[in-house]
């Protein structure tokens, strides 16, 4: 069955540094997504993805995050320079149609990151 | 803006028991509500959906939701709960035009034998 798969399942970083979260969706999937939840609390959208263009963004998703597809299969989550209150799980989603009431999300099973 | 409520951050029920988890909407134009679940070290997999054909809607491993406006509310059951069964449940709601879903925060369900 494919799957959503994502890289790496935990990573631990420091404070300022860098971070690239890296997810494989469904190979005939067009549109793609960030979702992330912080310990204890609800999954919160971040950025939908579609064409090469960020389609929707959350207030969450300021100038520190990015998004890439960098190649035909990947897709990437970048955080500039990491602050303590990025910890959290993140998880990558695709789906075959823009339109959430015709076409499932598929998640991937998150990253979780812990900033230290 | 749109918002999802689930009553009971934790139910237990014993095997063979009716499983009910509460979610109450908040939505000013017609909702899309869904119900996700996340087994232990899995991602979110949708369990069923509810995108204005008809108010009860059927989902996988037995589960059911009802949607009831005048209540604001898409409770999901499953009539016997089973030992796999046991894992975090999450509400969420969209709207048409948008791609973004806001999720509840969740109802962790244990099944006891």
């Amino acid at each position: 069955e494919p799957e959503v798969t994502q890289t790496p399942s935990h990573q631990v970083t420091q404070m300022g540094q860098e971070v690239i979260l890296r997810c494989v969706p469904i190979s005939n999937h067009l549109y793609f997504y960030w979702y992330r939840q912080i310990l204890g609390q609800k999954v919160e959208f971040l950025v939908s993805f579609y064409n090469n263009e960020i389609s929707e963004k959350s207030e969450i998703f300021d100038d520190q995050f990015s998004v890439e597809r960098p190649d035909g299969s990947n897709f990437t989550l970048k955080i500039r320079s990491t602050k303590l209150e990025d910890s959290a799980m993140y998880f990558c989603a695709s789906s075959e149609w823009d339109r959430v009431d015709t076409g499932e999300l598929f998640f991937g099973e998150g990253s979780r990151l812990t900033v230290l | 803006a749109q918002s999802v409520t689930q009553l009971g951050s934790h139910v237990s029920v014993s095997e063979g028991a009716l499983v009910l988890l509460r979610c109450n909407y908040s939505s000013s134009v017609p909702p899309y509500l869904f119900w996700y679940v996340q087994y232990p070290n899995q991602g979110l997999q949708l369990l069923l959906k509810y995108t204005s054909a008809a108010t009860l809607v059927k989902g996988i491993n037995g589960f059911e939701a009802e949607f009831k406006k005048s209540e604001t509310s898409f409770h999901l059951t499953k009539p016997s709960a089973h030992m796999s069964d046991a894992a975090e449940y999450f509400c969420a709601v969209t709207r048409t035009g948008r791609r973004a879903l806001t999720f509840g925060s969740g109802t962790r369900l244990q099944v006891q034998p």
